[in-house]
């Protein structure tokens, strides 16, 4: 079985900041892991994705995210925090043997001036 | 710019009546995911699709909801009678062909944001 934790539901940072959206997965087999965006009032959209050919895998709007299978980790981060970032961020994980996801519950994001 | 299309975006109705939303995923995606979202429970997976079958439908009231596939191109989430708890956002999404150790992408549309008064 699959399953991710996001550690926060909420995350305030300054503007200019180092982001960091914490997510640890459980996994039985090999997990594929995603982090997914989502706007106010929009569906979900793709950050990234880990598929076991880097363990350092970047992303759109500069963000990044290390696999880290020792700690069973998968956090995204950004260097320097911008006000559009603020949004909900949603960790997932899959199985490699069919296309089943399973969310965290999200972390709202939210970037002070 | 390929995307998953839902319809309707938002509707109000009242408790009892029957609801249909609407997913249109991107041409040749074979499997097919509805979730629902809401404050208390966040992202849920409803239903799952793979070639138009259902593969995992747990996470589905059985009493009153009912999730299709009539063709490639469509896939249904219907509520009847509906009630005032299940107002909530609702997301298809849609995913290519499954091939082992590829963690292929899903993709989601924008919701159908569902309010039963």
């Amino acid at each position: 079985a699959q399953s991710v934790t996001q550690l926060g539901s909420h995350v305030s940072v300054s503007e200019g900041a180092l982001v960091l959206l914490r997510c640890n997965y459980s996994s039985s087999v090999p997990p594929y892991l995603f982090w997914y965006v989502q706007y106010p009032n929009q569906g979900l959209q793709l950050l990234l994705k880990y598929t076991s050919a880097a363990t350092l895998v970047k992303g759109i709007n500069g963000f990044e995210a290390e696999f880290k299978k020792s700690e069973t980790s998968f956090h995204l981060t950004k260097p320097s925090a911008h006000m559009s970032d603020a949004a909900e961020y949603f960790c997932a994980v899959s199985a490699n043997t069919g296309n089943q996801f399973y969310f965290g519950t999200g972390t709202s994001l939210t970037v002070i001036p | 710019d390929a995307r998953v299309t839902q319809t309707p975006r938002h509707k109000v109705t009242e408790m009892g009546q029957e609801v249909t939303m609407r997913c249109q995923p991107i041409l040749g995606h074979n499997t097919v995911f509805w979730y629902r979202q809401t404050m208390m429970q966040g992202l849920e997976l409803l239903a799952y699709f793979r070639n138009r079958a259902p593969l995992d439908d747990s996470g589905m009231p059985k009493d009153r909801f009912s999730a299709e596939m009539p063709d490639a191109t469509l896939a249904t989430l219907k509520i009847q009678p509906s009630e005032p708890r299940d107002s909530a956002v609702y997301f298809c999404a849609s995913g290519p062909q499954t091939q082992v150790r590829s963690g292929n992408t899903i993709y989601f549309g924008e919701g159908s944001w569902l309010t039963v008064v």
